[in-house]
């Protein structure tokens, strides 16, 4: 695998399902993150994590749980979602965070549906 | 709060014609990005944009940045099929600990024959 891989690609869960996102870059990159993309909307930054310590938390409410066991690696757990959080979510890799930090690479990202 | 726009929204334009799309942000950032997206998949990085002034170009692409103005674009030319897609431009947050992005909405292209 190269990049930054994504699994599932589709998920569809109803409202009192727990599942989870997986994230993985092979990269070697020290930050990673997580983004929501719903349609009509630019992407919304949810988390940051760098070297597995997180760094950002945009406001994502509590059913969005996010987990970073170390920097190759970060899950995000739903759980009591919405229909609203029906989206595409994407991880994204960065060498490290601030302004030297480089470009971000993005996986193919999860198409969620919550029925 | 820095805020990015892009105009147009939606792009339809022929093969072989020339357009621009524009990316303007409200606040100071030492850089600028623009990322391809076709339906369904991720985001591809396109360029990186550092400095006033600069430009860059890949095939029938060329971005360029004005610091000063605030503004960057995106300059197609003679455009094909293959062009389709979404684009768009992401802005760093300046002098921020976090490399934090700021995408705007994007501009969907659709290049008909």
């Amino acid at each position: 695998e190269t990049g930054v891989t994504q699994t599932p690609r589709h998920l569809v869960m109803g409202m009192t399902n727990k599942k989870s996102l997986k994230c993985e870059q092979h990269l070697g990159h020290n930050a990673m993150y997580w983004y929501k993309q719903s349609a009509k909307k630019p992407l919304e930054l949810m988390f940051v994590y760098n070297f597995k310590e997180q760094t950002e938390n945009n406001s994502v409410p509590s059913r969005f749980s996010p987990e970073c066991p170390n920097s190759s690696h970060l899950f995000l757990h739903l759980h009591t979602l919405q229909p609203e959080d029906s989206a595409l979510y994407l991880c994204a890799s960065s060498q490290d965070l601030g302004g030297g930090g480089g470009e971000q690479y993005f996986g193919p990202g999860t198409r969620l549906t919550v029925t | 709060e820095l805020k990015v726009e892009q105009n147009p929204l939606f792009l339809s334009m022929q093969e072989g014609k020339n357009y621009t799309i524009y990316c303007n942000y409200s606040t100071t950032s030492d850089r600028l990005y623009w990322y391809r997206q076709d339906p369904g998949k991720s985001l591809e990085s396109l360029f990186v944009l550092l400095s006033n002034g600069a430009v860059k170009q890949e095939g029938r692409l060329m971005a360029s940045l004005d610091t000063k103005a605030r503004l960057s674009t995106l300059h197609i030319t003679a455009a094909v099929h293959d062009l389709s897609a979404t684009y768009f431009c992401a802005v760093t947050n300046y002098g921020g600990a976090t490399n934090k992005l700021i995408f705007g909405t994007g501009t969907l292209l659709a290049v008909q024959p």
